[in-house]
Formats: C-alpha cells, sequence, structure tokens
C-alpha cells in the first residue's frame, strides 16, 4: 500500500519569497502524483500531477512539482509567493495506471505574510 | 471547475439520527468518491463508486452506507449518526482511462456536525 509524509505541518514565507513544500511518498513502482490547494471553506483544486516522462511538471498558478526517484520526493515549488496563495497543500499518492486510489498528505498550511 | 455539487452544504443533526448526503455531477465521470476531512487526518477514503450499483469500501467505511442508482448522484447515509462523523465531507469524480482523464476532482464539500 502506499503512503505520503508531508512534513511540514505549517510553513510561514513572506510575499515574494521562494516557496518550497515537501512531499515524501511510499509506493513500490512508479506512482501517479498530485498536488492539490485548499482555500479555507472550499474544496480541494488540482494544481498539478505526474505520470511518466518529465520529472518536472509544470501546473496551475506558477507552480511546479519535480519528481525524484532516488529521493521518493514530490516537492511544490514556486519563485515569488503572492499573498494570494495562502491556503493548505494536499500531496497526493495513487497507484500505478490509475488514480482511483489515492492517498493524501496530512496537509501543509501556508501562511504569507506582506 | 468540474460540475460536482453536494447537497447540504452545511448540517447539524443530533446523535443517532438519519443523514444522507447528496453529491451530483453533470461530467459523465465513471467513478465518484467520498472522503471525510478532519485536522491532522488529511482526506480519507470512506467509500467510492466504479459504476452504477459498484460500489466499494474505503478505509474508514464503519458506520457509512452508499448507493449508486444513477450515473450523475451519489448518496453517502450515515444510518445513525455519531459525534465522531462529525467532519467534513468532500464528494470526487474522476474517470479512468487515460493519464491526461485520469485525475479526481472534487466538490465544494458538507460540513456535517452531530451533536
Amino acid at each position: 500500500a502506499q503512503s505520503v509524509t508531508q512534513p511540514d505541518i505549517h510553513i510561514t514565507v513572506s510575499e515574494g519569497a521562494s516557496l518550497e513544500l515537501r512531499c515524501n511518498y511510499s509506493y513500490g513502482a512508479t506512482p501517479y502524483l498530485f498536488w492539490y490547494v485548499q482555500s479555507p471553506g472550499q474544496g480541494l483544486q488540482l494544481l498539478l500531477k505526474y505520470f511518466s516522462g518529465d520529472t518536472l511538471v509544470q501546473g496551475i498558478k506558477g507552480f511546479e512539482a519535480e519528481f525524484k526517484r532516488s529521493q521518493s520526493s514530490f516537492n511544490l515549488r514556486k519563485p515569488s509567493v503572492h499573498w494570494s496563495d495562502a491556503a493548505e497543500y494536499f500531496c497526493a499518492v495513487g497507484a500505478t495506471g490509475t488514480a482511483s486510489k489515492l492517498t493524501f498528505g496530512t496537509g501543509t498550511r501556508l501562511q504569507v505574510t506582506l | 471547475d468540474a460540475g460536482i455539487t453536494q447537497s447540504p452544504r452545511h448540517k447539524v443533526t443530533e446523535t443517532g439520527t438519519p443523514v444522507t448526503l447528496r453529491c451530483h455531477q453533470t461530467e459523465n465521470h465513471r467513478y465518484m468518491y467520498w472522503y471525510r476531512q478532519d485536522p491532522g487526518h488529511g482526506l480519507r477514503l470512506i467509500h467510492y463508486s466504479y459504476g452504477v450499483k459498484d460500489t466499494d469500501k474505503g478505509e474508514v467505511s464503519d458506520g457509512y452506507s452508499v448507493s449508486r442508482s444513477k450515473t450523475e448522484d451519489f448518496l453517502l447515509t450515515l444510518e445513525s449518526a455519531t459525534s465522531s462523523q462529525t467532519s467534513v465531507y468532500f464528494c470526487a469524480i474522476s474517470e479512468p482511462g487515460t493519464p491526461s482523464t485520469d485525475t479526481q476532482y472534487f466538490g465544494p464539500g458538507t460540513r456535517l456536525t452531530v451533536l
């Protein structure tokens, strides 16, 4: 069975600073990997996903993530954070070939200071 | 945004009463899911459906049942609500087949409080 760890419960960054949110997964083969964002009182919105191929994935809102098999990681990055990026971010892993059984991390809450 | 609605959006009920939450989609996706979200736990899968009348359990299915009589609707029932079922419930949909379509999209959520 797969599992996901998001080591950082809460992160605070200044507006304009760079951001990296960590995600480590456990799975025996190449997984499907996802990042979702949740604003307060809202549902989850897909930021980006990785299935295969290029290990650097571009998403919406200027986010990107890099799949590193050797480190079992799929960290989310953004070069310059905006105040509107304040939200909770979830990493999820699915088994090879299907996104129908996702395991979610416990989330990282991002606070942006002005 | 994917066409997913959930009803009701908020509900307060008492322990021991039955509760049904509805998820409705307009995307004609085969798979539908119910999750619950609790602080410190992320999202946990309750039940999912892979077609009309085809359902299976997730990791936290005890105390919940589901039904799917139409492609567009997936119902989650708490037969006798308990305070431990106070949570935010999310519905999701997906369409397996190709990597580009095989992604879960989420509804807006239902906040349930059991007193």
